[in-house]
């Protein structure tokens, strides 16, 4: 069956990074666009990145543009979101997500991001 | 940035009975590029249609999606319990962003 694992959150300090890991598995990863969403606790869902099936097409939300990278290796169908210079605003939870028919078809449990001092 | 807006926030409903939810973008939606996603309690979210009126595998029939343009609905025909819920839309015609959802809870 269809799993999205993630892995990396914890709790950071303003400023510092962080890098999650998506380890994907039960589908064809490579055929897949890929997605993080985030979610702050208590509230609703923001998109955050996308990376194509092959990687030649990546876009990312406002508030992480230029903080953030999002990169993957198909040969081992894993994802990745590099967290620069983190501030407070981003603590949430992470999700990765699968698309094909839609941006999310399959969605991960999430790892949790708490930026606090 | 297209803005998406869902009414109402809350909706109270008894098992058995008719969910209507809205989601109103602030310009088109390019191809009815238009998703919804249920979320439990606790619980990741789980997309339940998309093209506007595309039920995912596995979702019951009794979900259904409709609209085109700038206004968008989703019905739930008769509530389960485990439909009381979160439910997101999201747009994916340009960039990709979800509206505030709608919490649907048991009367």
């Amino acid at each position: 069956q269809v799993q999205l694992v993630e892995s990396g959150g914890g709790v950071v300090q303003p400023g510092r990074s962080l890098r999650l890991s998506c380890a994907a598995s039960g589908f064809t990863f490579s055929r897949y666009g890929m997605h993080w969403v985030r979610q702050p606790p208590g509230k609703g869902l923001e998109w955050v990145a996308v990376i194509w099936f092959d990687g030649s097409n990546i876009f990312y939300a406002d508030s992480v543009k230029g903080r953030f990278t999002i990169s993957r290796d198909n040969s081992k169908n894993t994802l990745y979101l590099q967290m620069n210079s983190l501030r407070a605003e981003d603590t949430a939870m992470y999700y990765c997500a699968a698309g094909l028919a839609a941006p999310h078809d399959y969605w991960g449990q999430g790892t949790l991001v708490t930026v606090s001092s | 940035e297209v803005v998406l807006t869902q009414s109402p926030g809350t909706l109270s409903l008894s098992p058995g009975e008719r969910a209507t939810l809205s989601c109103r973008a602030s310009q088109s939606v390019s191809s009815s590029y238009l998703a919804w996603y249920q979320q439990r309690p606790g619980q990741a979210p789980r997309l339940l249609i998309y093209g506007a009126s595309s039920r995912a595998t596995g979702i019951p029939d009794r979900f259904s999606g409709s609209g085109s343009g700038t206004d968008f609905t989703l019905t739930i025909s008769r509530l389960e319990p485990e439909d009381f819920a979160v439910y997101y839309c999201q747009q994916y015609g340009s960039s990709w962003t979800f509206g505030q959802g709608t919490k649907v809870e048991i009367k």
